[in-house]
């Protein structure tokens, strides 16, 4: 079982449209969640961290459900300019250690 | 941008090579880890670097190696290039505190011929 699951998708939505990506992690002692956004052929940057509490960001939603080990992404009013692949991270430690990171979800959003 | 700086940007090398990778970190950063991301898959941790001692190594055979300098920048070695280590190289740099939150460098793009 892979450390961190992921949809691999491709989601492909309208302009405007809401769309949810959701991952899970296998290691119930993991201390950190992240999404991170990359671009095709480019490095990922860090989109936002994920607190069990749920974090909003503008458009984007992020929440944890610890006793599911499952992580959630919610955009809403998807513009062309998301169109990117977004990874679930997970990290067993806080400060430091390795980030495990879900195969990604490419998002394609069309006009 | 994050301040996370790679060299080379692309690097064309044959099986049986040895290549050396260049990571600067951002400032007041005294952690690096190094991940190896093949095309349509996440990064892969290889190992990180915190205050110049290794932190922690993956499933990555011992012919890559890497190193931290006291300035924090960092390098990772990989000998005996083999046509699997083509891939996308990213370097992390992070603070040691907090959330483990890692800011990544553009990378070098390693293609193994």
């Amino acid at each position: 079982r892979k450390e961190v699951e992921q949809d691999p998708g491709p989601f492909n939505v309208p302009e405007g449209a809401t769309v949810a990506f959701n991952c899970t992690y296998s290691n119930s002692a993991s201390q950190s969640f992240f999404w991170y956004r990359q671009d095709c052929r480019k490095e990922p940057k860090l989109l936002m961290s994920v607190y069990s509490s749920g974090n909003e960001d503008g458009r984007f939603t992020a929440q944890l459900n610890r006793a599911s080990q499952y992580i959630s992404l919610l955009i809403r009013d998807s513009k062309l300019s998301d169109s990117a692949t977004y990874l679930c991270v997970v990290s067993l430690t806080s400060n430091t250690g390795k980030l495990i990171f879900g195969q990604g979800t490419t998002l394609q959003v069309k006009p | 941008e994050t301040g996370v700086t790679q060299s080379p940007t692309h690097l064309i090398k044959t099986r049986g090579q040895q290549v050396t990778l260049r990571c600067s970190s951002q400032s007041g950063h005294n952690t690096v880890s190094w991940y190896q991301q093949a095309l349509g898959q996440g990064p892969q941790f290889i190992f990180q670097y915190y205050r110049e001692e290794e932190n922690g190594r993956g499933n990555f055979p011992p012919r890559f190696s890497g190193l931290q300098f006291p300035n924090y920048s960092s390098e990772l070695n990989v000998n005996a290039l083999e046509l699997d280590d083509s891939a996308l190289y990213l370097c992390a740099s992070s603070s040691g505190t907090g959330k483990n939150i890692q800011y990544f460098g553009a990378g070098t793009r390693l293609s193994v011929l």
